[in-house]
C-alpha cells in the first residue's frame, strides 16, 4: 500500500518558538494532503486541507497564521506551528490522498509535539 | 449532521477470545466505510474498506460487516492477540467531497 512518512516523529520545543513538521508521500504523488490534530483518547480532528500549488483550506476555528501550511511539491506538505504555546501540544497526523486508490487517504505515523 | 458513533468506548478481553465492535453512522450520501487500527502514538492503519454494495469484508482475523439500510457496521476480531490492543476507529466517507467522518474509536485491551 501507499506509504506516508512524517518528520520528526516527536519534538519538544520552548514556548514562543516555531516548529515545522513534514509530511511526505513516499511512493505516490499527492496533490491533496490533510493535517489532523488528535488529543489523548480523542478522535482525529481535521485542521486543514493542503493543496499542491495553492493555498490551504482551513477548518473553522483553526488559525491560518498560527498553523502555516506549504504544499510545494506533489510529495511534500509542511505544517509550521508558529509561536508555539503549551496548548499547542498535541499529536499531529497528516494524510495523503491517493487518487489511484479510489481517493483513499493514507495516514502518516504522526508527530508528537510538546511545548514547554 | 454527519455523525459516526462507536460502541463500546473501551473493551478488555482475554487473549484468544473474540470480540465485536460496533459503528452506527448518519453520513449521507454514503460512499464507503473504513475500519482503522491505531496503535498508541501512531497513525491509523486501514483494516478494511466497504462500499454500499458490500456486506462483509475480511482481512485475516478481522471481519467487517456493513448494513447500509440500517447504517450499521461491525468489526469482529477472532482469536485476539496481545498485539490487537489498540484503538479501532470507524471512518465513513461521503460522496460529497474528500472529508472523512471519524468515530471516537473503541479502545481495546487484550490481556494475557
Amino acid at each position: 500500500g501507499a506509504v506516508v512518512s512524517q518528520h520528526p516523529s516527536w519534538v519538544i520545543c520552548k514556548s514562543g518558538t516555531s516548529v515545522k513538521i513534514e509530511c511526505r508521500s513516499l511512493d505516490f504523488q499527492a496533490t491533496t494532503m490533510f493535517w489532523y490534530r488528535q488529543f489523548p483518547k480523542k478522535s482525529l480532528m481535521l485542521m486543514a486541507t493542503s493543496n499542491e500549488g495553492s493555498k490551504a483550506t482551513y477548518e473553522q476555528g483553526v488559525e491560518k497564521d498560527k498553523f502555516l501550511i506549504n504544499h510545494a511539491s506533489l510529495t511534500l506538505s509542511t505544517l509550521t506551528v508558529t509561536s508555539a504555546h503549551p496548548e499547542d501540544s498535541s499529536f499531529y497526523i497528516c494524510s495523503a490522498l491517493e487518487v489511484l486508490a479510489d481517493n483513499e487517504q493514507f495516514f502518516g505515523p504522526g508527530t508528537r509535539l510538546t511545548v514547554l | 449532521k454527519n455523525q459516526v458513533e462507536q460502541s463500546p468506548q473501551s473493551l478488555i478481553i482475554l487473549e484468544g477470545k473474540n470480540c465485536t465492535l460496533q459503528c452506527n453512522y448518519t453520513v449521507s450520501p454514503f460512499s464507503n466505510l473504513r475500519w482503522y487500527k491505531q496503535d498508541t502514538g501512531r497513525g491509523p492503519v486501514s483494516l478494511t474498506i466497504m462500499t454500499f454494495s458490500e456486506n462483509t469484508k475480511s482481512n485475516g482475523r478481522y471481519t467487517a460487516t456493513l448494513d447500509a439500510d440500517t447504517k450499521q457496521s461491525s468489526l469482529h476480531i477472532t482469536a485476539s492477540q496481545l498485539s490487537d490492543s489498540a484503538s479501532y476507529i470507524c471512518v465513513v466517507s461521503s460522496r460529497s467531497g474528500y472529508a472523512l467522518n471519524f468515530g471516537k474509536g473503541t479502545s481495546l485491551l487484550v490481556t494475557p
